[in-house]
């Protein structure tokens, strides 16, 4: 199974920061990964979708790069709606694997 | 709008059964990928098993041979039995659907989620 990890697993930060999440696949995905932001008591939701490409409706301050064994998720200017777990997730090969997830949460 | 809503979820004791269905609406699930995703209670997001388009499945080690994916075409819904159900199986259960995007897959819509417990 490929492992992917997720760095930090927990960030605090203020309104209109910019954050980077690092996601490392433990093999290579080429660009099959995608980014998850889920809220309490919601279901996720997709962000990026092959590494960089931005899912339909997402503010442009979300932004994805990376291939094959490391991504980053980077949110440039920190809204009030963007606190919440973040999830990158493989499609590369089975089982589909998430990472573990990172707390962005409020400074 | 496209939209997934899932249903069956409950409080099963261990061993027993349970079938959860998800029904679609503004899109054909026959001709989609449809993939099952569980969280555990303050967990992460683990991947339970996908149906492709053409009818091959997958399963995640945790659950083979004691789950089921499968469809019905006539109601457009995505199934999941769950036999043998075991405690560490508790969870809340999206569906999703498996987007085919050229360069990755991904989850576009989900479900927002059933409860199942498993508990004595």
């Amino acid at each position: 199974d490929i492992q992917m990890t997720q760095s930090p697993s927990s960030v605090s930060a203020s309104v209109g920061d910019r954050v980077t999440i690092t996601c490392r696949a433990s093999q290579g995905v080429r660009t099959w990964l995608a980014w998850y932001q889920q809220k309490p008591g919601n279901a996720p939701k997709l962000l990026i979708y092959a590494a960089s490409s931005l899912q339909s409706g997402v503010p442009s301050r979300f932004s994805g790069s990376g291939s094959e064994t490391a991504f980053t998720l980077t949110i440039s200017s920190l809204q009030p709606e963007d606190f919440a777990t973040y999830y990158c997730q493989q499609s590369n090969s089975f089982p589909y694997t998430f990472g573990q997830g990172t707390k962005l949460e409020i400074k | 709008e496209e939209q997934l809503v899932e249903s069956g979820g409950d409080l099963i004791q261990p061993g027993g059964s349970l079938r959860l269905s998800c029904a679609a609406s503004g899109f054909t699930v026959s001709s989609n990928y449809m993939s099952w995703v569980r969280q555990a209670p303050g967990k992460g997001l683990e991947w339970v098993s996908v149906i492709f388009s053409g009818g091959n499945k997958y399963y995640a080690d945790s659950v083979k041979g004691r789950f089921t994916i499968s469809r019905d075409n006539s109601k457009n819904t995505l199934d999941l039995q769950m036999n043998s159900l075991r405690a560490e199986d508790t969870a809340v259960y999206y569906c999703a659907r498996d987007r085919r995007y050229t360069n990755g897959p991904a989850f576009d819509i989900w479900g927002q989620g059933t409860m199942v417990t498993v508990s004595p």
